[in-house]
């Protein structure tokens, strides 16, 4: 069984300020990990993966996620917010060879100028 | 780049009626899935699809709901009979697995929105 917790369905930062947003897993097996955004009215784009090795994975428009297996924990940081990051964003979990991810409720994120 | 197409984009549809929904996916991927999103809600795992059978579905995807490959290269999710609880957004997502060294993540497409009146 696998599951995901995200921490915040809201969260509003300043442009310029860091991003944090917070996800924990569940899973019987080692996982693979993934952040989704979803910008309105869009589909799921796919910002970054863990699956093995480097536990610090970067991804795509300045994000980055770190896998604590201790912690049960993959959360997504941003240094510096922009306003094109104000999204929906999804953290999922797959624990099976291509076998189905499961989602968290998303987290809002608002970029205040 | 690749990508994961879907039609319709929006349809309209009255309860009772049945309803496809199309997709492409990539064309070297093996693993076919079908989720749902009700508005301002979780994205929920339908169902997922390989070698031509069903490999996996969840509760939601009861006897309403049906999967084909018809042609090789097209994935439908059909609806019997919808119910007003159906309108959602549906995405179609593909993968290669994790053969040749893919790392199976999951390419969706934009997403067909369904509103059941």
């Amino acid at each position: 069984a696998q599951s995901v917790t995200q921490l915040g369905s809201h969260v509003s930062v300043s442009e310029g300020a860091l991003v944090l947003l917070r996800c924990n897993y569940s899973s019987s097996v080692p996982p693979y990990l993934f952040w989704y955004v979803q910008y309105p009215n869009q589909g799921l784009q796919l910002l970054l993966k863990y699956t093995t090795g480097a536990t610090l994975v970067k991804g795509i428009n300045g994000f980055e996620a770190e896998f604590k297996k201790s912690e049960t924990s993959f959360h997504l940081t941003k240094p510096s917010a922009h306003m094109s990051d104000a999204a929906e964003y999804f953290c999922a979990v797959s624990s099976t060879n291509a076998g189905k991810s499961t989602f968290g409720d998303g987290t809002t994120l608002t970029v205040k100028p | 780049e690749p990508e994961v197409t879907q039609t319709p984009s929006h349809q309209v549809t009255q309860m009772g009626q049945e309803v496809i929904l199309r997709c492409v996916p990539i064309s070297n991927h093996l693993y076919f899935y079908w989720y749902r999103q009700i508005l301002g809600q979780k994205v929920e795992f339908l169902v997922s699809f390989y070698n031509n059978e069903i490999s996996e579905k969840s509760e939601i995807f009861d006897d309403q709901f049906s999967v084909e490959r018809p042609d090789g290269s097209n994935f439908t999710l059909k609806i019997r009979s919808t119910k007003l609880e159906d309108s959602a957004m549906y995405f179609c997502a593909s993968s290669t697995g994790l053969a040749g060294g893919s790392t199976g993540e999951l390419f969706f497409g934009e997403g067909s929105r369904l509103t059941v009146l």
